[in-house]
């Protein structure tokens, strides 16, 4: 199966700061990564697909970026509502995975 | 409006049997591919398993950890999707999501492909597994 690995696990930050959070697969997945907002007690909710796709209705501070093994999903101004833990997730083999999850917290 | 409402879930002992199922409304749900999400108490998710739609083949795919316990199945007529839990194992506690899979095509010169990803979330129902 291919692994996916998050970083970092958290991210302390403030309203109108910049996020990165990266996610590396264990091996070349081309484009087929999408990333998931999650917050407690509510279903995942899809924000970017192929790596840098928004979903329709996704605040456009949301981007994503990367392809083969190596990819990013950038806030560019973090907002209250933000608060939350992102998920990246492979479908780039028969058995899809996702990463451990990151977790932003305010700061 | 496209809707999943998940049902089935409930407290089971271990080796036994549970069958959870998925309502789908707001679209036509013989064209979905279909998916199956758990996450166990304050872990991450874990992609469960998938279903095509009996136009591209009806064939399914597991993740290991359940291959061989669990079935992802679906009636079109019902607009119901599946997931028949065998020989649960403490470690299968989780709430199970129900998804649709999306596509986006891409298109390169003489040939065309997807990218897929789980685009609707039901509310998810929770499997306790415990003596």
């Amino acid at each position: 199966d291919i692994q996916m690995t998050q970083s970092p696990s958290s991210v302390s930050a403030s309203v109108g700061d910049r996020v990165t959070i990266t996610c590396r697969a264990s091996q070349g997945i081309s484009s087929w990564l999408a990333w998931y907002q999650q917050k407690p007690g509510k279903a995942p909710k899809l924000l970017i697909y192929a790596a840098s796709s928004l979903q329709s209705g996704v605040p456009s501070r949301f981007s994503g970026s990367g392809s083969g093994t190596d990819f990013t999903l950038t806030i560019s101004s973090l907002q209250p509502e933000d608060f939350a833990t992102y998920y990246c997730q492979q479908a780039n083999s028969f058995t899809w995975t996702f990463g451990q999850g990151t977790k932003v917290e305010i700061k | 409006e496209v809707q999943l409402v998940e049902s089935g879930g409930g407290l089971v002992k271990p080796g036994g049997s549970l069958r959870l199922s998925c309502a789908a409304s707001g679209f036509t749900f013989s064209n979905a591919w279909m998916s199956w999400v758990r996450q166990a108490p304050g872990k991450g998710l874990e992609w469960v398993g998938r279903i095509k739609s009996k136009t591209d083949g009806g064939t399914t795919d597991y993740a290991a950890p359940v291959k061989g316990r669990f079935t992802i199945s679906r009636d079109d007529s019902k607009n119901t999707l599946y997931l028949q839990m065998n020989s649960l194992k403490t470690e299968d506690t989780a709430v199970y999501y129900c998804t649709t899979v999306g596509r986006s095509i891409a298109a390169r010169p003489g040939y065309y492909y997807y990218y897929y990803y789980m685009d609707v979330w039901g509310k998810g129902t929770t499997v306790t597994v415990s003596s």
